[in-house]
């Protein structure tokens, strides 16, 4: 089967620009999950959907992170705008029973 | 808030040597998991451990969740350079909605 898709791969924006990431889960899986992973830290939880509803945002910084998730298969995470503490690996995974299975991640350089 | 610690966190050791790292969590887990992330990597899943005092194995890999269900441990048998990578630990947040909290992860080096 296919594996979680990401893109882009690598985005560099200066601080203040928008950015947004896409993910396409693997087929059939119903939770999808956004992580934030700075370097040298582990994965850290922005938001969860269960099919195109919000489960848990409580870490998403709103005034600056959104993420939507329309049709309950692809997702898009938005930042407006970014700052230098953005930089970071963005993750995506969608779940299966209890085994997680995350994309390449899209790497952020906010310069 | 609930928190997921792991000692240690570098470890660099010659090829042939074992490994250990540990996972502690602030609360009692009804499970945890641990992932393997290779150096420029994304997370990848090894295994779930439900039982308390559950211990499992693959290959040169054994896993051991505590009898308190607030720990965990990874031990590597003969270290291979295959091995390298960041392995971290992941328990469910108290919400019960599949959200997990990663631990601070053991970054590995084995010298060949």
């Amino acid at each position: 089967e296919a594996g979680v898709a990401q893109s882009p791969r690598y985005k560099i924006i200066e601080k203040r620009q928008s950015v947004a990431f896409w993910c396409n889960p693997i087929s059939g899986h119903a939770t999808l999950y956004w992580y934030q992973q700075i370097l040298g830290q582990g994965p850290k939880l922005l938001i969860q959907f269960q099919n195109n509803g919000v489960v848990d945002d409580s870490q998403l910084p709103k005034d600056r992170f959104s993420a939507e998730r329309l049709k309950g298969v692809d997702s898009t995470l938005k930042i407006q705008p970014a700052k230098l503490e953005d930089s970071a690996v963005y993750l995506c995974a969608s779940r299966s029973n209890y085994e997680q299975y995350f994309g390449p991640g899209t790497r952020l350089t906010v310069t | 808030g609930q928190q997921v610690m792991q000692i240690p966190q570098y470890q660099h050791v010659q090829e042939g040597e074992d490994f250990t790292t540990y996972c502690n969590s602030s609360t009692t887990l009804s499970n945890i998991q641990w992932y393997k992330q290779r150096p420029g990597g994304h997370p990848v899943f090894l295994i779930q451990l439900v039982k308390s005092g559950e211990v499992k194995k693959q290959k040169r890999l054994t896993f051991q969740f505590g009898e308190a269900k607030k720990n965990s441990s990874l031990h590597i048998t003969a270290t291979q350079t295959t091995d390298v990578g960041t392995y971290f630990c992941a328990g469910p947040d108290l919400s019960g909605t599949y959200k997990y909290i990663f631990g601070t992860g053991t970054r590995l080096k084995v010298l060949a």
